[in-house]
């Protein structure tokens, strides 16, 4: 069992180069999520889907694009890379009930330069 | 906007010693509380929720909840220096969406 697969885990992109972060999940949860981690923050919510076909912002979506044509994926779209975009970018998967936990990808480590 | 906060830190304990992790919460319709372990340059991983007033037990770990004070904390019983990592208290509401803390710091220390 997978749990949720993200890649790439490292990347450097020049400003103003686009770029797709892809993950997968195989738990069949309906809630996954984008995040991402700056030093010493928490973790701050980019976009959420609460099932195939919708999506919605997140506290920081400016920058960023999503879709959720499955249940299993659910992609993150930077256009015109900024090095405000530099950061680590966290998927994550949950059953949606108050006591299910979110699982994590392994994180992708992205630089703007 | 919906609030979870946590003393950055680093908090510092020597190894065998109780460390005592803090979390208030702003929304009072929060109703499920999670602790989550990230090592450095690791991803959170679940330690333990909870989401009836008072305390649970795992192992170690005990995780309290005082809904009326909007506060959660986590005990670590004997710390290791394996347990080193920044814990990040995580709260849900009606919503399902978890929002994070910016998360504590732990330092044990030998």
């Amino acid at each position: 069992n997978a749990g949720v697969t993200q890649t790439p885990k490292f990347r450097i992109l020049k400003i103003g180069q686009s770029m797709t972060l892809q993950c997968t999940q195989d738990m069949n949860h309906n809630y996954m999520y984008w995040y991402r981690q700056d030093p010493g923050m928490g973790l701050k919510l980019i976009y959420y889907s609460v099932g195939a076909g919708i999506t919605d912002k997140g506290e920081v979506p400016n920058g960023y694009n999503v879709s959720r044509s499955t249940t299993e994926d659910f992609p993150l779209r930077l256009e015109l890379a900024a090095p405000s975009q530099t950061s680590v970018y966290f998927c994550a998967s949950d059953g949606a009930r108050l006591g299910t936990e979110a699982f994590f990808g392994q994180g992708t480590r992205l630089t703007v330069v | 906007q919906k609030e979870v906060e946590q003393n950055s830190g680093p908090l510092s304990v020597p190894e065998g010693a109780i460390a005592s992790l803090n979390c208030t919460y702003s929304d009072r319709g929060s109703q499920s509380f999670f602790w989550y372990r990230q090592y450095s340059g690791k991803s959170p991983e679940l330690i333990m929720f909870i989401y009836s007033n008072g305390d649970k037990e795992d192992g170690r770990f005990t995780a309290q909840l005082n809904k009326a004070s909007q506060y959660v904390s986590l005990l670590i019983r004997d710390s290791q220096p394996s347990d080193s990592a920044t814990y990040l208290c995580a709260v849900k509401g009606g919503s399902y969406i978890p929002t994070f803390g910016r998360g504590t710091s732990l330092i044990v220390h030998p």
